[in-house]
């Protein structure tokens, strides 16, 4: 089963800061089935990115997956108020999906 | 628009029992493989189960297998999960989402449907 493991656990930054989060994978997972999710309070997620780097119709370009193996990151370039929120990654695969446990990115 | 509706939700006791629905609209959705996703509250997201367009494939967590039963009626655009021997750590919301296709990532999601499960 693969694990994924996201850092940091928070983030602490200011709007205009660019943000870097992290997705480790336990073994090397083909990027093709590498996906983020933004999740704010109350909401449900949100597919943001999809094959590692696939923008979703309608996410901003100041959101950039990229990476391959078993390391993947999740680039924002300037960070706009909206953009606070948690952060998953996700495996797919033929018959299991695998969350990472999120980073929080929040206002310092 | 595609929209994802659950319902179903409410508190039960340890060892109930508990069916949750969901109703799909704005898209195709005999074409669509769906699944269920919770969340403990304060918790991240874990994957639960996951159907096929057809119904032929079904696939669950560990952490519920033998307890959960995934179900779809195409017919009535609905996706179904029969909760079964509920525990404590069953207490989630819980996400219906579409996958984009077989074995994909998930495109679009419920509001979700809170599932409390204590004495």
């Amino acid at each position: 089963e693969i694990v994924l493991t996201q850092s940091p656990g928070t983030l602490s930054l200011s709007p205009g800061e660019r943000a870097t989060l992290s997705c480790r994978a336990s073994q090397s997972v083909n990027s093709i089935y590498l996906a983020w999710y933004q999740q704010k309070p109350g909401q449900a997620p949100r597919l943001l990115i999809y094959a590692a780097s696939s923008r979703v119709t309608g996410t901003p370009d100041r959101f950039t997956g990229s990476g391959s193996g078993t390391d993947f990151t999740l680039t924002i370039s300037r960070l706009e108020p909206e953009d606070f929120a948690v952060y998953y990654c996700q495996h797919y695969g033929s018959s299991r999906w695998t969350f990472g446990l999120g980073t929080k990115v929040e206002i310092k | 628009e595609v929209q994802l509706v659950e319902s179903g939700g409410g508190l039960v006791k340890p060892g109930g029992s508990l069916r949750l629905s969901c109703a799909g609209s704005g898209f195709t959705f005999t074409n669509y493989p769906m699944n269920w996703v919770r969340q403990a509250p304060g918790k991240g997201l874990e994957w639960v189960s996951s159907i096929s367009s057809s119904s032929g494939d079904i696939y669950y967590a560990d952490s519920v297998k033998g307890r959960f039963t995934i179900s779809r009626d195409n017919s009535k655009n609905s996706l179904y999960l029969q909760m079964n021997s509920l525990r404590a750590e069953d207490t989630a919301v819980y996400y219906c989402a579409r996958a984009r296709h077989r074995g994909s990532c998930f495109d679009f999601w419920g509001q979700g449907a809170l599932v409390t499960v204590s004495s």
